[in-house]
């Protein structure tokens, strides 16, 4: 079963600092890997996703996440935090390879102290 | 263009109720959703449907769980005798075919049951 642990429930970061958030997978082959955000009482957005052979993915809003198959990871970072930058943010993975149930982690909220 | 809709977008219950909860999904996307929420979770799978074919309901956690999509659009979620257990928020989400991996969330529904 395919399964990801996001590390840290609770980050905080001060404005201007790099965000680093950590995702680690479990899969019996490399799969299909997303990073979403959620802002207050809103649904959740996709900010990027390894699909590829790309092993560093860039996204929206100054993100990007590299593919570490000896790690089996799938950390998050952004040079330079911004306040609005402050949400919750979930990783999540699925099987390659037709349509495959996505599992998600519990969410590490960012919090950004100016 | 319009993104995914979810109403109500707050729904109070009272234990024992029966609730019916509403996505239009983006025009086009032949694949959609249900998640369910838990406060401080990540969004856990509830069903997946294929145009009007529900595919996957392995997520559904009691048969008081419903889901359907009969025109291949529009899906309703029904809880029937709510339990204070199911209070969570519910996440719709769509994806264009051929695009499974890919999901639009719409802005999820509140269920609190008292």
């Amino acid at each position: 079963a395919q399964s990801v642990t996001q590390l840290g429930s609770h980050v905080s970061v001060s404005e201007g600092a790099l965000v680093l958030l950590r995702c680690n997978y479990s899969s019996s082959v490399p799969p299909y890997l997303f990073w979403y955000v959620q802002y207050p009482n809103q649904g959740l957005q996709l900010l990027l996703k390894y699909t590829s052979a790309a092993t560093l993915v860039k996204g929206i809003n100054g993100f990007e996440a590299e593919f570490k198959k000896s790690e089996t990871s799938f950390h998050l970072t952004k040079p330079s935090a911004h306040m609005s930058d402050a949400a919750e943010y979930f990783c999540a993975v699925t099987p390659r390879g037709g349509y495959q149930k996505v599992t998600f982690g519990i969410g590490t909220k960012l919090q950004v102290i100016p | 263009g319009a993104g995914v809709s979810q109403s109500p977008r707050y729904k109070v219950a009272k234990r024992g109720q029966d609730v019916a909860l509403r996505c239009d999904p983006i025009s086009g996307h032949v694949s959609l959703f249900w998640y369910q929420q838990a406060l401080g979770q990540g969004p856990e799978f509830l069903t997946y449907f294929q145009n009007e074919a529900q595919l996957d309901k392995s997520g559904l956690p009691s048969d008081r769980f419903f889901a359907e999509r009969p025109e291949g659009s529009v899906s309703t979620l029904k809880i029937q005798r709510t339990q204070q257990e199911d209070s969570a928020v519910y996440l719709c989400a769509s994806s264009p075919q051929g695009e499974a991996y890919e999901q639009y969330f719409g802005p999820g529904t509140r269920l609190t049951v008292t």
